[in-house]
């Protein structure tokens, strides 16, 4: 059974510019998170979708969005890209039968 | 708010000693309890797991134990490996439908020959 795949693996972005990160959940899972990872804030909570509804959302700007299609698939959007928003972006697939997530190896994102 | 606490690295270990990741949580309900790791340049791996109270997750010679009476789940392995030099992350979530795990800072941890 296939894990998780996020793409891209690593991405360059300008100040300013959006960005668009894809995330391919485990089949049959239709839950999917995302998470910002960061050496000064660690591991933070973005958003959660499940049957193309966003069921929750953490503590960041408008800026950070994301979505989720039919076929579980999500992307996840960053417009007006900050210095700040350099960082590993982690998305995580649940089942729905249990708690635990299954994460994918992450978008490295840097912001020059 | 919910929160994670975990004991600060680095953790600089031989092989084959002890080791003891220490980790409590605040939490206005009952959570499931994780262990992640993380590995250099990947994302993070579930190691175990426990649900409710006095459970025992365990996995690859890892253990801990939900202990609701200190509100602890601490990471114990016997016998450490170089294999095992990895950040360590304590998390909780809550059942009910929303997927949102709560994480520690990260305990990163170094086994020397």
């Amino acid at each position: 059974k296939a894990g998780v795949t996020q793409t891209p693996r690593y991405l360059i972005k300008t100040r300013g510019q959006q960005v668009t990160l894809s995330c391919s959940p485990i089949s049959g899972h239709r839950s999917v998170s995302w998470y910002q990872q960061t050496p000064g804030q660690g591991l933070q909570f973005l958003f959660e979708y499940f049957s193309e509804t966003q069921r929750n959302k953490g503590n960041f700007p408008g800026r950070f969005s994301g979505r989720q299609f039919s076929n579980s698939r999500s992307e996840m959007n960053v417009s007006t890209l900050e210095l700040g928003d350099s960082a590993l972006y982690l998305c995580a697939s649940t089942p729905g039968t249990g708690p635990e997530a299954f994460f994918g190896q992450g978008t490295r994102l840097t912001v020059v | 708010g919910d929160s994670v606490t975990q004991m600060e690295g680095p953790v600089t270990l031989s092989e084959e000693a002890f080791l003891t990741i220490n980790c409590t949580y605040t939490a206005t309900g009952y959570p499931s309890l994780f262990w992640y790791v993380q590995y250099p340049g990947e994302g993070l791996q579930l190691l175990l797991k426990a649900t409710k109270a006095d459970d025992k997750g365990s996995n690859k010679g890892f253990e801990a134990t939900y202990r609701k009476e200190t509100t602890s789940f601490h990471l114990e392995k016997g016998s450490v490996q170089v294999s095992d030099s990895a950040v360590y992350f304590c998390a909780l979530s809550f059942s009910g439908g929303y997927n949102k795990l709560i994480f520690g800072a990260g305990t990163r941890l170094a086994v020397h020959p």
